[in-house]
């Protein structure tokens, strides 16, 4: 089955312990994103990736990371996390760049900082 | 920088009523997505329009690219409960990303 899987699906964490969020697609994609989701703003995209080793801010790429060393996977790395990173956290994947593609999400993760 | 406005923010109405969502860009697209999501779910693909004037149908659900392809619109004839949820349209920004509406929530009143 094609899809984009995402783990953890929730996290509790405190201010300033290092996490990563595992995204993977199998669906042979190219393009893969971030999104965060917060009440009234929509999504935003923290980064994209439009190949192996290729990748790019987004719109609200402060206090994150991420990587691409291969192209199924592209976790998401808050390497201090704060209070303001409680969102809910959203992988997609594109079989080509964002805007000319169907996005595919993953089913989402709820992150709360404390 | 480049906006895509969706409005409105919510919308309640009667189930078997009709809802609307409109979506303006500050620049013309080369084409625009449409995704749902529903509640506790994440955002789903609906349909792209490409063509300027674009008009293209899914069952109760009709999507329309304007002519100038800085606007377009969904409408849905006759709601039923399956439709409540989000529903965001997104456009292809600069350096490859997806501008994204901010969306807008359809509710049903019992």
């Amino acid at each position: 089955e094609a899809q984009v899987t995402q783990n953890p699906r929730y996290l509790i964490t405190v201010t300033g312990k290092k996490l990563t969020v595992t995204c993977s697609q199998n669906m042979n994609h190219e393009y893969m994103s971030w999104y965060r989701q917060d009440p009234g703003l929509g999504l935003r995209q923290i980064y994209y990736s439009m190949n192996v080793e290729v990748t790019d801010k987004g719109d609200v790429p402060e206090g994150y990371k991420v990587s691409r060393k291969e192209k199924r996977n592209f976790p998401l790395i808050l390497e201090s996390p704060s209070p303001n990173q409680t969102s809910l956290y959203f992988c997609a994947s594109s079989l080509g760049t964002g805007g000319s593609h169907a996005q595919y999400f993953g089913p989402g993760t709820r992150l709360l900082v404390l | 920088g480049q906006q895509v406005m969706q409005i409105p923010q919510y919308q309640h109405v009667q189930e078997g009523e009709d809802f609307t969502t409109y979506c303006n860009s500050s620049t013309t697209l080369s084409n625009i997505q449409w995704y749902k999501q529903r509640p506790g779910g994440h955002p789903v693909f609906l349909i792209q329009l490409v063509k300027s004037g674009e008009v293209k149908k899914q069952k109760r659900l009709t999507f329309q690219f304007g002519e100038a392809k800085k606007n377009s619109s969904l409408h849905i004839t006759a709601t039923q409960t399956t439709d409540v949820g989000t529903y965001f349209c997104a456009g292809p920004g600069s350096n490859y990303q997806l501008i994204w509406g901010a969306g807008t929530k359809l509710i049903i009143k019992p």
